[in-house]
């Protein structure tokens, strides 16, 4: 499937390192999201983005910081992470009209902190 | 806000059977609810959705019912195959910007052939 990607699918990084999560939506929809996916727990979202617009913060920690420079890309800086952020990271999308859109996901990052 | 609890946190079921998993949701203005399957590796894939002024929904073998006085909503699968052994995850859409979803903890299905 080609509708959401992610970009790398498994990335392993220090404490101190500073990495990039990539997503790209090919589906012309205009908002999208970061997920957290930890084993054992729901899906947490973190961010939301609607017309390049950050319209959600879950009070997500400063060591993660969006950016979503077009409509079509969403990326997901990481800075000083910590071992319990080891976790899946899915990005998705939705065409917001109305508020009750579907939202399609990516195939997710997993990530590893150590 | 909303919170979204899902039972049971596993099921197994022998291949043919039915499966059916409930959700209940806290916040009455929520008016949107789907449901995702997650195969082993794989991203959460939309299977079925439903809306608030509908109580029902089918297509093939998966139906969705829901219940707004009590606030529930379930997932019938019938007729079980192995391969719908998967991890199904409820939400919940609360109508403000943003169009949010929030998630039950998921449904670890096993279909045992």
């Amino acid at each position: 499937e080609t509708g959401v990607t992610q970009t790398p699918r498994h990335l392993v990084m220090g404490m101190t390192n500073k990495k990039s999560l990539k997503c790209e939506q090919h589906l012309g929809h205009n908002a999208m999201y970061w997920y957290k996916q930890s084993a054992k727990k729901p899906l947490e979202l973190m961010f939301v983005y609607s017309l390049e617009e950050r319209v959600e913060n879950n009070s997500v920690p400063s060591r993660f910081s969006p950016e979503c420079p077009n409509s079509s890309h969403l990326f997901l800086h990481l800075h000083t992470l910590q071992p319990e952020d080891s976790a899946l990271y899915l990005c998705a999308s939705s065409q917001m009209s109305g508020g009750l859109e579907t939202q399609y996901f990516g195939p997710g990052t997993r990530l590893l902190v150590l | 806000g909303e919170n979204v609890e899902q039972h049971p946190s596993t099921l197994s079921v022998q291949e043919g059977d039915s499966a059916v998993i409930k959700c209940t949701y806290s916040d009455s203005a929520s008016n949107y609810f789907p449901w995702y399957k997650q195969e082993l590796g794989k991203r959460p894939q939309l299977i079925i959705d439903i809306r608030s002024n509908v109580g029902e929904k089918k297509d093939q073998r998966i139906a969705v019912t829901l219940n707004k006085t009590a606030k529930h909503f379930s997932l019938h699968i019938t007729e079980t195959q192995p391969e719908d052994s998967a991890v199904y995850f409820c939400a919940a859409s609360i109508p403000e910007y943003g169009n949010k979803l929030v998630f039950g903890a998921g449904t670890i299905l096993r279909v045992k052939s």
